[in-house]
């Protein structure tokens, strides 16, 4: 089936620079993209969500822009903080019957220097 | 208001065996969800119950194998267990779309 594409990667910032994590897609039938945080010994947490209507959308320090030409989702944290650490996954929404069925990308591992 | 609990946290079974896992969701979501999560696979679905009915189901062999009761509690249920199966088993409950996860149960196998 088709899968959010999402090598493990290392991304590595200094404390309070901006992060951008990448995710690429391949279901242009798509309608509903989440961003998900785990960290170690803990399920993932929910960070942020944009449906395909939209090009952008903004949380607390974490913006998650969508575009649908390229099927590519991105993650940019502002300002990042120590406790940002974790491996944050993309995941696509592809439940039939309006139910929840997450297709996740491989998942990125942030980590933040002091 | 709890999250989504499970249990056991950890287990460890032998080869052959069967095991049950248990999910209790968020006060109020009917949606539970189940997925593997393993290093080299990374985080599978495996199905999902809304209602006591499985409303969708991943790529699993039909070892495994779920059900939901009216109280919205959920269990999983892996048979003849392999060594492949170890992993950690999620469970995430849903009211609408935004999923909530749980902390997980650490499945090995011996």
């Amino acid at each position: 089936g088709e899968s959010v594409g999402l090598h493990l990667p290392t991304l590595s910032v200094q404390e309070g620079d901006n992060s951008i994590i990448n995710c690429a897609y391949s279901n242009s039938a798509s309608d509903y993209f989440i961003w998900y945080k785990q960290e170690s010994g803990k399920g993932p947490q929910f960070i942020i969500d944009i449906r395909s209507n939209m090009d952008k959308r903004q949380g607390q320090r974490v913006t998650v822009l969508l575009n649908k030409t390229v099927k590519h989702l991105s993650l940019q944290i502002a300002a990042t903080q120590p406790g940002d650490s974790a491996v944050y996954f993309c995941a696509e929404n592809n439940g039939n019957n309006a139910g929840n069925m997450l297709t996740f990308g491989g998942g990125t591992r942030l980590m933040v220097k002091p | 208001k709890a999250g989504v609990t499970q249990t056991p946290r950890y287990l460890i079974k032998t080869r052959g065996q069967q095991v049950t896992l248990s999910c209790s969701p968020i006060s109020g979501h009917r949606s539970v969800s189940w997925y593997q999560q393993t290093p080299g696979q990374g985080l599978q679905f495996l199905f999902e119950y809304f209602s006591e009915t499985q409303r969708n189901k991943g790529n699993f062999p039909g070892r495994f194998s779920g059900r939901q009761f009216s109280n919205s509690r959920s269990e999983m249920n892996v048979s003849t267990l392999e060594l492949g199966d170890s992993a950690l088993y999620l469970c995430a409950s849903s009211i609408n779309t935004e999923a909530f996860f749980g902390q997980g149960t650490r499945l090995t196998v011996v």
